[in-house]
């Protein structure tokens, strides 16, 4: 039982390019959670889906783009990064057996990305 | 923008002793959760309180809530090299669906 899985875990842009943090998780969990954690603001949400097929923005959705795929999968895409996008960005998950306001955040361990 | 704030914001005790976070929070809310993270890991989900509990135990942790001051305290007693790690509050806002997290504490251990 892996949990939640990130790739990559690391990874180095130059400012302009592309590229798609992806999200895995085998826990048959409804909901799926991208944060980014810089030095000294803590964690923010960035997007999240509450179930399958839905999507929706958190508090700093700019810049980013997420896909659903599935049930399993939610992906988080930097279209043209910036520096200010270099971060710690941390998928999670959760099954809202309590509603969802109530259950615990399953974390992966983060991929760290750096743009120059 | 920060809901929930931790007090101190770093902490370091010896092996054995006690070790007490502190967290704030600004508005109503349905829940209250601590995480803990270690060096270059994920969060991991230590324990959660509602709103209407007061305290809540799991093995060497002990939370309390005080929503007419809005706070939170977590106290791991006799505390382990291991429980070395940063620390951090949650709070789902009432009438929101977004936890949101405070900049945490980080607890140093010495053996």
């Amino acid at each position: 039982n892996a949990g939640v899985t990130q790739t990559p875990k690391f990874q180095v842009l130059k400012t302009g390019q592309s590229m798609t943090l992806q999200c895995a998780q085998d826990m048959n969990h409804n909901s799926m959670y991208w944060y980014r954690q810089d030095p000294g603001m803590g964690l923010r949400l960035i997007y999240y889906s509450a179930s399958e097929g839905t999507t929706d923005k958190g508090e700093v959705p700019n810049g980013y783009n997420v896909s659903r795929l599935n049930k399993r999968e939610f992906s988080l895409r930097l279209e043209s990064a910036a520096p200010s996008q270099t971060s710690v960005y941390f998928c999670a998950s959760s099954n809202p057996w309590a509603g969802v306001n109530n259950s615990p955040l399953h974390f992966g361990n983060g991929t760290r990305l750096t743009v120059t | 923008s920060q809901q929930g704030e931790e007090d101190p914001q770093a902490l370091s005790i010896q092996e054995g002793e006690n070790a007490t976070m502190n967290c704030s929070y600004k508005t109503s809310i349905n829940n209250l959760q601590w995480y803990r993270q270690n060096s270059g890991r994920g969060l991991v989900h230590l324990i959660l309180i509602r709103s209407n509990e007061r305290e809540k135990h799991s093995g060497r942790l002990r939370v309390t809530l005080d929503t007419s001051k809005k706070s939170s305290s977590l106290l791991i007693t006799a505390s382990r090299a291991a429980d070395t790690a940063s620390y951090f509050c949650a709070t789902v806002p009432a009438g929101s669906y977004q936890l949101t997290f405070g900049k945490g504490t980080k607890l140093s251990v010495i053996p």
